[in-house]
């Protein structure tokens, strides 16, 4: 079955920097990959979408790639703030059905 | 836009009590959708509805049931609710099949 992993241990970064956070997965080819942004207490919000066919998307200071190949996928935050403080959730879909198949979750912490 | 709502927002239940989730989304999405999310896990679906009269079994739909009541609404039940189902339970829509919109979460206790 497909399996998404994403880091379970915490990111502290420092204000300022960038924070770099992964998401692999095995098995299948996803059509797309999403990043949700996911506070204490709230439901998921969706971020980014990325498609097999597209390397690297932006949004404002948010950045995804997307690696086929090495079946992985990555989100940078540049310039960081305390506000970005959040758990970063991963997400795939498959062309067979637009279910989305989730990942546990990074927890991001930006230290001012 | 209220979006997606849900309730209620805690509720804690017996083991063999019975309950509804209620979510409602106004934006007029076709599909929409039942998670679990428990500590250490992605979300698990629990089942969906592509379309208004139509519902399908996710990941781990056992001790539920689903009632698309019509565009708008899309309810939860537990039958007889059991420990195993303490969580926090979300509903999502999409109508594009593509990004999903998020409610605010119920929080399930049961003792």
């Amino acid at each position: 079955s497909q399996k998404i992993e994403q880091n379970s241990e915490a990111l502290n970064i420092q204000e300022g920097k960038t924070a770099t956070l992964t998401c692999n997965y095995t098995n299948y080819s996803p059509a797309y990959l999403q990043w949700y942004r996911q506070d204490p207490g709230r439901g998921p919000v969706f971020l980014l979408l990325i498609r097999e066919n597209e390397k690297e998307k932006r949004k404002e200071r948010l950045k995804v790639t997307f690696d086929t190949t090495l079946k992985q996928s990555l989100f940078h935050i540049t310039a960081s703030q305390p506000a970005d403080s959040a758990t970063y959730l991963c997400a795939l879909t498959m062309d067979s059905n637009y279910q989305l198949i989730w990942g546990a979750g990074t927890k991001l912490i930006i230290k001012p | 836009n209220a979006g997606v709502t849900q309730t209620p927002k805690f509720q804690v239940l017996k083991t063999g009590q019975s309950m509804t989730l209620q979510c409602a989304q106004d934006m007029n999405h076709n599909s929409m959708y039942w998670y679990r999310q428990d500590p250490g896990m992605g979300l698990r679906l629990i089942y969906y509805s592509a379309s208004e009269g139509t519902t399908d079994k996710g990941e781990v739909p056992n001790g539920y049931n689903v009632s698309r009541l019509n565009k708008r609404e899309f309810s939860l039940r537990l039958e007889s609710a059991a420990p195993s189902q303490t969580s926090v339970y979300f509903c999502a829509s999409t109508g594009s099949q593509e990004t999903q919109y998020f409610g605010p979460g119920t929080r399930l206790l049961v003792l």
